[in-house]
This record gives C-alpha cells, structure tokens and sequence, in this order.
C-alpha cells in the first residue's frame, strides 16, 4: 500500500539553525499539508500547498518558514533560523483531491531545538 | 471561545464497553468540513472520517459510528464494542474557508485507554 514518509524520523538542532524537514507524498497526490504538534498537545495545521504553490497558512507560518516541491516528488518543509519553541512533532500529509479525498500521513519528524 | 472543543479529557473504560467522544464547533461558514483522526500511542495520525457541512447524514464504518448535528454543532463519535486497540487519543477538527481552500483548527483531542 502506497504510504507517505518522512526523513528524518528525529532532527536536533542548535538554536538559530536552519533545519529541513523531508516528506515524500503518495505518488498521485496533488494536495499536501504540514502540521505540527508540541508534545502532549493538540495538532496545529502549518500550511497546505497545491500546483506548486501555498494554498493556505496558519499564523504560525511565518517568514521564518517556507515550502517547497524541489522535484516532483519531495515536499519539504524549511525552518529558517529555529527557535526553542520549534521543538515539536512535524507531520507531512498528502491527498489526491484535497478535502473530499482522504488525507494520509508519513510516520513524523520529531524536531528538538537546543 | 475555542473553535473545536473535545470536553473530555480523557476517557477509561473497559473492553466491550460503547464509549462516545463528544465534538462540538463553532463557526459562521455554510460550508466547513468536520473531520476525526485517531492517534495511537505509537504516535502517527491517523484520518478516520469526513464529513462537509452539507451532509448530516450519520455513518456507520463496523464498529464505529459518528453523529453529525448542525442544530447542536456537534460532530460526536462513537465506538461499539470497545477494544484495547481502541486505546489513542482522538482528535476533532473543523476545516473553515471557502472558493476551495480550508484550514482546520483541532480540539485539544479525548484520550481513550479501553482496559482488558
């Protein structure tokens, strides 16, 4: 069964670094999303991008963040210069019509900021 | 006020039992879409169900069931049956926007331990 991943599984990171987060969507899938989620709290959407641009962002999104579709197949997810409140799970998610279609997510990347 | 609120914390019960996981929104949109996701304790999110705002229709998937009521706004999910397996902590979200594009806003999720 086809599956999203994710690389790393665990990233630390030294305040002020800058860190990409690597998701490799379902391969037919034209919507994907990043969440993220501090430990032990609830999910919190980032951002969800379609024919190679954003299509939506959460306030947490801001300049310090930045999406991309290199190649065609990886969706990254790039924290410019990581603060300590960046320490969380970061969860890609990929569909194949957006909100009709069912959402599948890879594994996670836990993210330590040091 | 918050836009989702899962009331229960956390919720035990023991196996077999039928437990509900209450969800209730708040929004002004016509058109919204109401999900659940599942995450066990391995940590991975799961997606359980969809439901847009047009579609109060309730649905049964085996043992699982959910509620949809515009008239209390509440979107409310329920396991028959109950299993060990069952055990995760289950988040409600609603999907607001319009012309195609959405952001979900999620409650702070119900932890489930279903006892052998």
């Amino acid at each position: 069964e086809p599956e999203v991943t994710q690389t790393p599984s665990h990233q630390v990171t030294q305040m002020g670094q800058e860190v990409i987060l690597r998701c490799v969507p379902i391969s037919n899938h034209l919507y994907f999303y990043w969440y993220r989620q501090i430990l032990g709290q609830k999910v919190e959407f980032l951002v969800s991008f379609y024919n190679n641009e954003i299509s939506e962002k959460s306030e947490i999104f801001d300049d310090q963040f930045s999406v991309e579709r290199p190649d065609g197949s990886n969706f990254t997810l790039k924290i410019r210069s990581t603060k300590l409140e960046d320490s969380a799970m970061y969860f890609c998610a990929s569909s194949e019509l957006g909100l009709k279609e069912t959402q599948y997510f890879g594994p996670g990347t836990r993210l330590l900021v040091l | 006020a918050q836009k989702v609120t899962q009331a229960q914390t956390e919720i035990s019960v023991v196996e077999k039992e039928d437990v509900t996981l209450d969800c209730v929104y708040e929004t002004r949109d016509t058109t919204y879409y109401l999900f659940w996701y599942k995450q066990p304790p391995s940590g991975e999110l799961v997606f359980l169900i969809r439901r847009n705002s047009f579609d109060e229709q309730n649905e049964i998937s085996g043992r699982y069931s959910w509620n949809f009521q515009k008239s209390t706004s509440s979107f409310n999910f329920t396991i028959t049956a109950s299993q060990v397996v069952d055990s995760a902590v289950y988040f409600c979200a609603l999907w607001e926007g319009s012309g195609g594009s959405y952001i979900p806003t999620f409650g702070r999720g119900t932890s489930l331990i279903v006892h052998p």
